[in-house]
């Protein structure tokens, strides 16, 4: 039984197109997040999401957007996809939004916009 | 993102090798720190997690903190090919909320040859 399952694991598409990663949790957990990991490795917070409300937003284009159904789900929808957005994307979830209940991580999904 | 500092190797050692993996920062509002592990093709997954100054042990794993120097370090006694991953080291100023924010380093590739 995966934990934190993401959909698709690859996805390449052609710049200008408009794309969404699904991500569902089985664990019970309230808090989900959205990752992306550039070709340079880092892993940087996109979006924060506790019970269904946005919590943290940092600074992504607004071409990107997030939407919760439910607590177990969070889905990461892209517009206008550009090149500089080629990179692995992690959704993860926590118990509660504090840091120190750990994320459980997805498998990533390797975006290639060509 | 400079705020993070880690080396990313790739460190080679043989089997039964003590590994030292280290990060420095250089926000001294860091309190809690972490160390993940990422196999690859996978999403990070904690292992140990930290808080404040000090050293924390499990099994063959010992995390330790100075915030003296900024400087955080992680052995690895023993190594085993399993532990053959890229180790992320990752902090925040904070429990929750917006100071939660993850900040992680590139992360160091580790391989253990039997």
């Amino acid at each position: 039984d995966t934990a934190v399952s993401q959909t698709p694991k690859y996805l390449v598409t052609q710049m200008g197109n408009d794309k969404s990663i699904k991500c569902e949790q089985n664990l019970g957990h309230d808090t989900m997040y959205w990752y992306k990991q550039d070709s340079k490795k880092f892993l940087k917070i996109m979006f924060s999401y506790n019970n269904k409300e946005l919590i943290i937003n940092e600074t992504v284009p607004n071409r990107f957007s997030p939407k919760s159904p439910d607590k177990a789900h969070l889905n990461l929808h892209i517009n206008s996809l550009e090149l500089g957005d080629s990179a692995v994307y992690f959704c993860a979830s926590s118990r509660g939004p504090g840091v120190v209940y750990g994320y459980t991580f997805g498998s990533g999904t390797r975006l290639t916009v060509v | 993102q400079k705020e993070v500092e880690q080396d990313p190797g790739p460190l080679s050692v043989p089997e039964g090798a003590i590994v030292s993996l280290n990060c420095t920062y250089s926000n001294s509002a860091f309190q809690y720190f972490m160390w993940y592990r990422q196999y690859s093709r996978k999403g990070p997954e904690l292992l140990m997690y930290t808080y404040s100054s000090g050293n924390k042990e499990d099994g063959r794993f010992t995390a330790q903190v100075d915030k003296s120097s900024k400087y955080i370090s992680l052995f690895i006694r023993d190594s085993q090919p399993s532990d053959s991953a890229t180790y992320l080291c990752a902090m925040s100023e904070g429990y929750g909320g917006s100071q939660g924010n993850l900040i992680f380093g590139k992360g160091t590739k580790l391989s253990v040859k039997p």
